[in-house]
């Protein structure tokens, strides 16, 4: 069973704050990726990275840098978070054999 | 660039009923990945199906059925004879392979199964 996990479901942090978000997957993929979930807006991608230290700006980059030292892990960065970071956090990893991606629990970050 | 449209955000119905979830997508590429996820109230994405752009086949899965139709660049999920767990957010989504298999997500159809 592929597995991916994210180090907090909840989170709250106040502005100004530097946020790191972990993300770990188990299956060896190549693929990883930030998405950011908001109500209507369905999943936003902020970060995607295709290989150890590759990383390439999704959607939405602005205010979020991401590292990916080892394959299976892959951090999201609020610099200085702030309110309108307040939302959901979703982690996805996929393999480059197969299209399609598998997503961890999410993280419900809020921003006061 | 790639879309997907979910019209739908709400829905509501009774047990038993069948309801079905619209999608549109777009893009220019020929080869493309449409997928269905569920995110029931636990928050974790449930990936339901994939399916390639060459394949307009219709599928089927015990209560669920999808309709892929490439002439109205649709591809609508179908569920029969609900039930209350099929309460959830649903998601449709698109990947392009050459763009590094990123989905692009439709907003998502909130459905409300009422017992």
């Amino acid at each position: 069973d592929v597995k991916v996990t994210q180090s907090s479901r909840y989170l709250v942090k106040r502005t100004g704050e530097k946020v790191f978000l972990e993300c770990v997957q188990d299956m060896d993929h190549e693929n990883m990726f930030w998405y950011r979930q908001d109500p209507g807006l369905g999943l936003r991608l902020i970060y995607f990275s295709y290989d150890v230290k590759m990383k390439e700006k999704g959607d939405i980059p602005e205010g979020y840098s991401v590292s990916r030292e080892k394959k299976e892990r892959f951090s999201l960065i609020l610099e200085s978070a702030s309110t309108n970071q307040t939302s959901m956090y979703l982690c996805a990893s996929s393999s480059i054999a197969r299209t399609g991606a598998y997503f961890g629990p999410g993280t419900r970050l809020t921003v006061t | 660039a790639q879309k997907v449209t979910q019209a739908q955000t709400e829905i509501s119905v009774v047990e038993k009923e069948d309801v079905t979830l619209d999608c549109v997508y777009e893009t220019r590429d020929t080869t493309y990945y449409l997928f269905w996820y569920k995110q029931p109230p636990s928050g974790e994405l449930v990936f339901l199906i994939r399916r390639n752009s060459f394949d307009e086949q219709n599928e089927i899965s015990g209560r669920y059925s999808w309709n892929f139709q490439k002439s109205t660049s649709s591809f609508n999920f179908t569920i029969t004879a609900s039930q209350v767990v099929d309460s959830a957010v649903y998601f449709c989504a698109l990947s392009v392979a050459e763009y590094g298999n990123k989905l692009v997500f439709g907003a998502g159809t909130i459905l409300r199964v009422k017992s």
